[in-house]
């Protein structure tokens, strides 16, 4: 039963424009939310985090926003680059109990066209 | 500085056969973990060591998967009498460990193991 949920396997977007990742979890207890980035032959690479007593969390291109009641959670970034081509995973942790233990999503593919 | 690193990068090994996978945290990082990617998943965890010992071992799959860190810097993940299913990219990462909420953990490029 997968806990943290990606339902789309790839996106494409336009140099520039806005990028839309999505996530679903279903398990209540998660209150720690990361994305994570990573390239063909790397292992992944953190990108942004967001802990639940907050809606939104920005990093320069990269925004996270959280919806608690719908157990959902967004990155958007703005503007994308081509740079940005990359699989993006979803993770949640839970701070009480084991709060290493990260659980990811399958991923999303994003590509970014010059 | 120096990040994650793991050796070896690709391992081809036959059905049966026994394999250690090696991961060097980043220095200074008293966390060390080891998640296991399949194709088309995302990491799945698999251990947990705080400083020498297994804190938390409950994503080994059965008991023919074994880690040890004897000195609280370098792990090995050893699986005995491999299966095709063993077949994905192990992942390992590190962190400071120094707080009670979650820390950043860093991540190896990963050991893709192919058992034919």
């Amino acid at each position: 039963d997968q806990q943290v949920k990606q339902n789309s396997p790839s996106l494409s977007v336009q140099e520039g424009r806005i990028s839309i990742l999505n996530c679903d979890y279903t398990n209540s207890m998660f209150d720690y939310f990361l994305w994570y980035k990573k390239y063909p032959a790397e292992g992944p690479t953190f990108l942004i985090s967001i802990s639940s007593i907050k809606d939104k969390n920005e990093d320069g291109r990269f925004t996270v926003f959280l919806n608690k009641s719908a157990k959902h959670l967004s990155l958007h970034i703005v503007p994308s680059q081509p740079g940005d081509s990359a699989v993006y995973f979803c993770a949640a942790s839970a701070t009480l109990g084991s709060n290493y233990k990260l659980t990811f999503g399958k991923g999303t593919l994003l590509t970014v066209n010059p | 500085g120096a990040g994650v690193s793991q050796t070896p990068s690709n391992k081809v090994t036959e059905k049966g056969k026994y394999v250690e996978l090696r991961c060097d945290p980043i220095s200074g990082h008293t966390a060390l973990y080891w998640y296991r990617q399949s194709l088309g998943q995302g990491p799945e965890f698999l251990i947990y060591f705080q400083g020498t010992g297994a804190a938390d071992d409950s994503g080994l799959p059965n008991d023919r998967f074994f880690a040890v860190r004897p000195e609280g810097s370098v792990s090995t993940l050893k699986i005995q009498r491999t299966e095709r299913g063993d077949s994905a990219v192990y992942l390992c990462a590190s962190s400071l460990m120094i707080r009670v909420v979650p820390d950043t953990q860093y991540f190896g490029p990963g050991t893709r193991l192919t058992v034919l």
